[in-house]
C-alpha cells in the first residue's frame, strides 16, 4: 500500500522568513496530493491540494510542487506569519480511495 | 453547503466503559465516511470508513467498531474502553463521487481514566 514520509518533523523560522516542507510517496498511481493545517485543539483544515496533471499551484503565500517521477510534493509558506505556527500534514491517494497521511510537522514562527 | 457534526465534544470515561461517538453530514448524499483518531501530539490513524449504508472496511483491529445506520451518520463504539484508547477522534467525509476532497469533523476528545 502507499506510505507517505514527511520532513521535518519540527520547523522554526523567524518571521518573514519562508518555510518549506517535503514529502515522499511510494505509490507512483497516487494522484491527488492535499496539505491540511491543524492549530491547536483544532480540526485539521484543507489549505492546498494538487493533483498530479499539475506541476505547482499556488494560493497567495502558500505554494505546493509536485514532482511526479521522483515520487515527493513540498509545501512553500512564504513570509510566514505568527498565525501560521501549526501543524502541517501531507497526503496521498489514488482516485476514490482513503487518504494516506504524512506524520506531521510542527511549525514554529517566532516573532 | 455541507456541514459536519461529531458529538459529544469531550468525554471522559471509566476504564471499562463503554463507547458511543456518533458522526453526521448535512448537505449532500451517499457521502464517503472516516472515523480517525489522534493520540497527543500525534499524526492521524485512519480507524474505519464507509462507501455506504451498512458498508464498513477496517483498517486498524483493536477493540473499536463503526457501524452506518444511515447514509449520513457513523457511529463509532466499543464495548470496553482502555487507557490507549484515550485521543481526539475525527471524523471526515467526502463526496462519493470520487471527488478527493477530504474535510473533517470538529473532533471528539475522549479521556479514559
Amino acid at each position: 500500500g502507499e506510505n507517505v514520509e514527511q520532513h521535518p518533523s519540527t520547523l522554526s523560522v523567524q518571521e518573514g522568513d519562508s518555510a518549506v516542507i517535503k514529502c515522499t510517496y511510494s505509490d507512483s498511481a497516487s494522484n491527488y496530493f492535499p496539505w491540511y493545517k491543524q492549530e491547536l485543539g483544532k480540526r485539521p483544515q484543507l489549505i492546498i491540494d494538487i493533483r498530479s496533471n499539475v506541476g505547482e499551484k499556488k494560493d497567495q503565500r502558500i505554494a505546493v510542487t509536485l514532482n511526479k517521477t521522483a515520487k515527493h510534493f513540498s509545501l512553500h509558506i512564504t513570509e510566514t506569519q505568527p498565525e501560521d505556527s501549526a501543524v502541517y500534514f501531507c497526503a496521498a491517494s489514488k482516485s476514490g480511495n482513503k487518504l494516506v497521511f504524512g506524520a506531521g510537522t510542527i511549525l514554529r514562527v517566532k516573532s | 453547503s455541507q456541514t459536519i457534526h461529531q458529538w459529544p465534544a469531550t468525554l471522559v470515561q471509566p476504564v471499562g466503559s463503554p463507547l458511543s461517538l456518533e458522526c453526521t453530514v448535512e448537505g449532500t448524499s451517499n457521502p464517503n465516511l472516516y472515523w480517525y483518531r489522534q493520540a497527543a501530539g500525534r499524526g492521524l490513524q485512519l480507524l474505519f470508513y464507509s462507501v455506504g449504508i451498512g458498508q464498513i472496511s477496517s483498517e486498524v483491529p483493536q477493540n473499536l467498531s463503526a457501524s452506518r445506520p444511515q447514509d449520513r451518520q457513523f457511529i463509532l463504539s466499543s464495548k470496553k474502553l482502555l487507557l490507549s484508547d484515550s485521543g481526539f477522534y475525527l471524523c471526515a467525509w467526502k463526496k462519493g463521487n470520487g471527488q478527493e476532497t477530504q474535510y473533517f469533523g470538529p473532533g471528539t476528545r475522549l479521556l479514559v481514566l
